[in-house]
């Protein structure tokens, strides 16, 4: 079975611009969520989608959002990037996302803001 | 909502050393208790999980035990190899609901040296 997929793998804008990443999980998974994770405050929860309903959110400005597609296939999306913005932004799905579901993670989107 | 702490960084180990890395947990019930390992440049594997009070989880001659006396959910492994080079972290779901929200701990590096 295909892992989790990420694209792109890396990424590199300019303040102000926005951003889309797009995140495919292994078939047959419906939950994904999204993390970021940075050297300073590790590894943050951003939101999660189960059947293209967004289920839970993490603290994070408005300008980050994100949907989720109806082959579970799911897109975040950050407008007016910051220079504080540049971090690893890890997908990961699971079957459910129920808490005795271990959740599988992608290799990452490195975006780099300058 | 439940909280992990893990012991600081980085821990550095002779190859064929005894690993011990300490993860504590705050949490309502008995939730899944996780560990995750990153290798540099890449996105987050699961290493292995426990789902009940006593479990033990176990994967490449890695161990963890859930032990709800002492809310820890601590890493072993017998012999570490420069393999094993990698960042290591805790992990809990935030709540008992039904979500896919993953808490981590802090992460910590380990360097195996030949």
């Amino acid at each position: 079975k295909a892992g989790v997929t990420q694209t792109p793998r890396y990424l590199i804008k300019t303040r102000g611009q926005q951003v889309t990443l797009s995140c495919s999980p292994i078939s047959g998974h419906r939950s994904v969520s999204w993390y970021q994770q940075t050297p300073g405050q590790g590894l943050q929860f951003l939101f999660e989608y189960f059947s293209e309903t967004q289920r839970n959110k993490g603290n994070f400005p408005g300008r980050f959002s994100g949907r989720q597609f109806s082959n579970s296939r799911s897109e975040m999306n950050v407008s007016t990037l910051e220079l504080g913005d540049s971090a690893l932004y890890l997908c990961a799905s699971s079957i459910t996302g129920g808490t005795s579901y271990e959740q599988y993670f992608g290799p990452g989107t490195r975006l780099t803001v300058t | 909502g439940n909280s992990v702490t893990q012991m600081e960084g980085p821990v550095t180990l002779s190859e064929e050393a005894f690993l011990t890395i300490n993860c504590t947990y705050t949490a309502t019930g008995y939730p899944s208790l996780f560990w995750y390992v990153q290798y540099p440049g890449e996105g987050l594997q699961l290493l292995l999980k426990a789902t009940k009070a006593d479990d033990k989880g176990s994967n490449k001659g890695f161990e963890a035990t859930y032990r709800k006396e002492t809310t820890s959910f601590h890493l072993e492994k017998g012999s570490v190899q420069v393999s094993d080079s990698a960042v290591y972290f805790c992990a809990l779901p935030y709540g008992s609901s039904n979500t896919g929200k993953l808490i981590f701990g802090q992460g910590t590096t380990l360097q195996v040296k030949p």
